[in-house]
């Protein structure tokens, strides 16, 4: 099956610097990756997904850029605001196993004002 | 997203108890999991079922039952709950029909303590 490593597990950084969390997957296969922010307490919530025929995705101060040769993608987030802070999962789509979806370890980010 | 319900959101029962977690969907989406989540392991699936009346062991299978006899709901048994099933757990539910993957959408959790 599929296997997904997120690096770093814990991410600090000053409000107004950019954020970078990266993910590796081993199933060349894959086709599908979402990322999922999860606050204190709450479910986790999709931010933004990319499809393995795109290299790039852009929404407001989010993007998500995939290698496909390498077999790792990364979120990264711009203009960080306190609110950002939250518990972050990528994930790869295991393709012996429907819409399964493996997720990674989550980065935990902390953004000080 | 309410489309989504999950109950009870709070459990504390004992070692070698029955208990019975809810999912309800709004969506008539195919699939739909079953997660735990634990301090230092991330998301683990439990279950998950593809339809109605099919169902699959995941990553953590053990000491739990699931069925899915209608669409829309897929209840989480724990037959004899020990300790270690203590957790936060998710059901999630996603479009099926597709030859590639689709996004996941998340019930708001249940914290079950077992004691």
């Amino acid at each position: 099956g599929e296997n997904v490593e997120q690096h770093p597990s814990t991410l600090s950084v000053q409000e107004g610097d950019s954020a970078v969390i990266k993910c590796t997957y081993s199933d060349s296969a894959s086709n599908y990756f979402p990322w999922y922010k999860q606050e204190l307490g709450k479910r986790p919530q999709l931010i933004i997904d990319i499809r393995s025929n795109v290299g790039e995705k852009k929404d407001q101060r989010i993007a998500v850029t995939l290698n496909k040769t390498a077999k790792h993608f990364s979120l990264h987030i711009t203009e960080t605001q306190p609110e950002d802070s939250a518990v972050y999962f990528c994930a790869a789509t295991d393709n012996n196993a429907g819409n399964m979806l493996t997720f990674g370890g989550g980065t935990r980010l902390m953004v000080k004002p | 997203d309410a489309g989504i319900t999950q109950s009870p959101r709070y459990k504390i029962t004992e070692t070698g108890r029955q208990v019975t977690l809810m999912c309800h969907q709004t969506w008539s989406h195919s699939y739909m999991f079953w997660y735990r989540q634990d301090l230092g392991h991330g998301l683990r699936l439990i279950y998950y079922s593809a339809a109605a009346d099919i169902t699959d062991k995941g990553e953590v299978p053990d000491g739990y039952v699931v069925s899915r006899s209608k669409t829309e709901n897929f209840p989480l048994t724990l037959e004899s709950a020990t300790r270690s099933q203590t957790s936060v757990y998710f059901c999630a539910s996603s479009e099926g029909g597709h030859t590639t993957g689709q996004p996941q959408h998340f019930g708001d959790g249940t914290r079950l303590s077992i004691l």
